[in-house]
């Protein structure tokens, strides 16, 4: 079956420009996260829904940084006013965490979009 | 709060020869443990990980884990390695208990030459 996507695959931007990162994740998937990567990086966390709401976005770097998931599917990134220093790709995971014990609580990844700010 | 140490940015290393990437975590509570592999422009993929029971744990491609509790280690080996092994291999780390975000290391780099 598919797996996650992410659209744009690259994303290059200006200064103080706004930008919409999305994600589809696996097709009954409840659970989706947003990490993000910088150069030589280990994937940092960002938020994390459970179906609309967001269960967690003690990640988010400030208030410039915002995610919906509307309809418990699709997800979209939303970052205002970027800055250079919000270069880096942007992963998104989906997980069906069923049992916690089980392996529909894998996270699957998603390629990651690729953002510069120049 | 956890975090994840892999000291080792970068390992080269001859085909067929043997490879260990190391990780070692820090956690206030139980963890289940992951290894993930990145290829050059490709999304994380899981190689392998540990939830409970044998602390030895076999993933795809050749490689295994093994988890101690004791020195909070979970080191990832291949017997022998081949030139596709090439890639950055991410350890890391969730609490136990409920779906929750995982905690990585910053890599380390598999360079594979024959």
């Amino acid at each position: 079956g598919a797996g996650v996507s992410q659209t744009p695959s690259n994303k290059v931007t200006e200064k103080g420009k706004y930008v919409e990162l999305r994600c589809d994740p696996i097709s009954g998937h409840t659970a989706l996260y947003w990490y993000r990567q910088s150069l030589g990086q280990g994937p940092e966390f960002l938020i994390y829904f459970q179906g609309t709401g967001a269960a967690d976005d003690s990640g988010l770097p400030n208030d410039r940084f915002f995610a919906v998931r509307p309809e418990g599917s699709v997800s979209t990134l939303k970052i205002q006013r970027t800055e250079r220093g919000d270069s880096a790709v942007y992963l998104c995971a989906s997980s069906s965490p069923s049992r916690e014990d089980s392996d529909t609580d894998t996270q699957y990844f998603g390629p990651g979009t690729r953002l510069t700010v120049l | 709060a956890q975090s994840v140490t892999q000291l080792d940015s970068q390992v080269p290393v001859f085909e067929e020869a043997p490879v260990e990437l190391r990780c070692n975590y820090s956690s206030s509570v139980s963890v289940y443990l992951f290894w993930y592999v990145q290829y050059p422009n490709q999304g994380l993929q899981l190689l392998l990980k540990y939830l409970s029971g044998s602390t030895l744990v076999k993933g795809i491609n050749g490689f295994e884990a093994e988890f101690n509790k004791s020195q909070t280690s979970f080191h990832l080996r291949k017997p022998s390695v081949h030139i596709s092994d090439t890639a950055e291999y991410f350890c890391a780390v969730r609490p136990t208990g409920t779906a929750s975000k995982l905690t990585f290391g910053t890599g380390t780099r598999l360079q594979v030459t024959l």
